[in-house]
């Protein structure tokens, strides 16, 4: 099956910038998804087609594609912002359908 | 907004069959699809199934084909998931969340999750 590859961890300190990348091995016109899940809590999006931001998140987070890797930027890191991160593709070709990456820890030092 | 509420934690066992439901407020389903997405203790996200309640369409990930079965309609609001043949492995929080028909390929809405636990 189709398998999205996140860097297991990735820890930045307060204020900071944090990058957080997903490859996939031919991610093609899809366009890539991300969310942010706090420990023992439903996952959120935080993004959606690569770099629209929902309403809510704040615009310190920003999406960026490259041929097949996507990033996820994040300016000014605070303390809330440690979570477990997921990027996500739907995939009309593949099983399954919906494949989300393996996921980043990102930590606040 | 919709808001996804899901049923309460359950304990079965190995073999039986677990039912998890999903119910909207706050708006209707409409032509919403409702996916149901899985995380077994410690480990990431993985899709299982979608339907939409207003024509009844689905799509199951292949591994999951014949143990999942999903119900429900726009009537009630309300989506049902029920997975078979339960082992060990089915262990994990389950979450429904929506897609909307006018970009299924993402998910903008979740539940809070439902425990699944299977224990002899």
């Amino acid at each position: 099956s189709y398998v999205l590859t996140q860097p297991p961890s990735v820890s930045v300190a307060p204020g900071n910038t944090a990058r957080i990348s997903c490859e996939g091995e031919d991610i093609g016109p899809e366009t890539v998804h991300w969310y942010r899940q706090r420990p023992d809590q439903a996952p959120v999006l935080v993004m959606y087609n690569d770099d629209a931001r929902p309403s809510g998140i704040p615009d310190r987070f920003s999406g960026s594609r490259s041929g097949n890797t996507a990033t996820l930027t994040i300016t000014r890191v605070e303390a809330g912002d440690e979570a477990d991160y997921y990027c996500q593709v739907w995939l009309s070709d593949s099983d399954p359908s919906y494949v989300f990456g393996t996921g980043t820890r990102f930590t606040v030092l | 907004q919709v808001l996804l509420v899901q049923s309460g934690p359950e304990v079965t066992k190995p073999g039986a069959s677990v039912k998890v439901s999903c119910k909207a407020s706050g708006d209707r389903l409409g032509t919403d699809y409702i996916h149901w997405v899985r995380q077994a203790p410690g480990q990431g996200l993985e899709w299982m199934a979608r339907i939409n309640p207003s024509n009844y369409d689905t799509h199951f990930a292949q591994k999951f084909q014949g143990r999942v079965t999903m119900a429900g309609g726009t009537f009630a609001n309300t989506v049902y998931m029920e997975l078979s043949r339960l082992t060990f492995d089915d262990t994990a929080m389950y979450y429904c969340t929506r897609s909307t028909s006018r970009d299924w390929s993402y998910f903008d809405v979740w539940g809070q999750g439902m425990q699944v636990t299977v224990s002899s």
